[in-house]
């Protein structure tokens, strides 16, 4: 079993619609959280970032953890072409650690908004 | 803004070639990664460094070498490539935040 599962989509969905992308863990150690966002050809950027449990919210965005579930989830609300990516999520120890903050990924969902 | 540059965005090489992939970051961070990215398989980190000259080995290490001799600047090595190196590799920097920043990308082909 992979420590991060990310549902692997691909998920394509009208402009406007309320997009929900989630990943499971096994890793009960991990306490940060982040959604990265990836455009064709080019490199992740940190999209949404989460320490512990609970909500966040950035214009569109919502990032929500459950540490309980060991279960996290993007929601975009409005969707827009402009949207249309990959969606990785990543997790993290700490820095304090050991683990230096190296980042376990999921494996991806790519995202297709069309107008 | 965090700047992060590798030296090639498509390479192509042959089968039992010396590979040197270079990563060059701006903003004096302590940490840099180095990540190999495949189709259903996500991000997966083949060596990390934490400071010059030192390095750590990530989850599949395997047929590949790192140099850190400055801070800014780190690299990898396919010491002999063969096809199954086939991949996007991505270098990755952070200053112990969580926060990753990621270089475009370099597209690398072993026929």
């Amino acid at each position: 079993q992979k420590e991060v599962e990310q549902d692997p989509g691909p998920l394509s969905v009208p402009e406007g619609a309320i997009v929900s992308l989630n990943c499971t863990y096994s890793n009960s150690a991990f306490q940060y959280f982040m959604w990265y966002r990836q455009y064709s050809r080019k490199g992740p950027e940190l999209l949404m970032y989460t320490y512990s449990s609970g909500n966040k919210e950035d214009g569109r965005f919502t990032a929500q953890v459950d540490k309980s579930s060991k279960y996290i989830s993007l929601f975009i609300r409005d969707s827009q072409p402009s949207d249309s990516a990959t969606y990785l999520c990543a997790m993290s120890e700490g820095a304090g650690g050991t683990s230096y903050g190296k980042l376990t990924f999921g494996q991806g969902t790519i995202l297709t908004v069309h107008p | 803004d965090v700047k992060v540059t590798q030296s090639s965005r498509y390479l192509v090489k042959r089968t039992g070639e010396k590979v040197f992939l270079e990563c060059v970051q701006d903003m004096d961070h302590e940490n840099m990664f180095w990540y190999r990215q495949d189709p259903g398989l996500g991000l997966r980190l083949i060596y990390f460094s934490y400071d010059v000259k030192m390095k750590e080995k990530g989850d599949i290490p395997e047929g590949y070498s790192v140099s850190r001799e400055k801070k800014e600047r780190f690299s990898l090595i396919l010491e002999s490539a063969s096809t199954n190196q086939t991949s996007m590799y991505l270098c990755a920097t952070d200053t112990y935040t969580d926060t990753q920043y990621f270089g475009p990308g370099t597209r690398l082909t072993v026929l």
